[in-house]
């Protein structure tokens, strides 16, 4: 079985301020790892995935997440936050071949502060 | 590609009635999934389809909940006697291949009043 945990329910920033949205999994096999963004009134879209290889992976839109086997965890952050990432956050596992469902974490609402 | 779309956008329905809801994947996009997210919370996974074939439904699915993909295209999902718990976004997600990421539709939100 898989799990996500996402520690923080609601994470309020100031404008161009960094930002760490807390991601760690449970799973007994190995795991495909993801972060989906939820803008307001609009469907989930995918923002980052880690599949294999290098562990950093990033975003278009500036976002980063690092995937720490040791630590079973996948944060995602931004150094400078804008007006426009206000969203939820999920952070989700797949697990392989014949285990390929989404388990989402309860997501992460980023609000920025102007 | 025009994406993954779902119909109806939002149903309002009565206890006890059955709601049919369709999604269209993107085109040529094998894996079909459904999921459903409540208030606060992350999507539930329900079931998913490989092609036509039905591969794998959650405990969530009770027997009031049935999905088809007849000829791997579309899907359904039909809810039978609907209960206020079913209140939800209903989403449906597809994908190339088992390794690739799942695109979601915008949801069918449902409210049983």
């Amino acid at each position: 079985a898989q799990s996500v945990t996402q520690l923080d329910s609601q994470v309020p920033v100031f404008e161009e301020a960094p930002v760490e949205l807390r991601c760690n999994y449970s799973s007994s096999v190995s795991v495909y790892l993801f972060w989906y963004v939820q803008y307001p009134n609009q469907g989930l879209q995918l923002l980052l995935k880690y599949l294999s290889g290098s562990t950093l992976v990033e975003s278009i839109n500036g976002f980063e997440a690092e995937f720490n086997k040791s630590q079973t965890s996948f944060h995602l952050r931004k150094p400078s936050v804008h007006i426009s990432d206000t969203a939820e956050y999920f952070c989700a596992v797949r697990g392989p071949f014949g285990n390929e469902k989404l388990t989402f974490g309860t997501g992460t609402r980023l609000t920025i502060i102007p | 590609d025009t994406g993954v779309s779902q119909d109806p956008r939002h149903k309002i329905t009565k206890r006890g009635q059955n709601v049919t809801f369709r999604c269209d994947p993107i085109s040529e996009h094998n894996r079909l999934y459904w999921y459903r997210q409540t208030l606060g919370q992350g999507p539930e996974f329900l079931t998913y389809f490989q092609n036509e074939a039905q591969l794998e439904k959650s405990r969530l699915l009770s027997d009031r909940f049935s999905a088809e993909r007849p000829k791997g295209s579309f899907s359904t999902l039909e809810i039978q006697r609907t209960e206020q718990g079913d209140s939800a976004m209903y989403l449906c997600a597809s994908s190339y291949d088992w390794t690739y990421e799942q695109y979601f539709g915008p949801g069918t939100r449902l409210t049983v009043t």
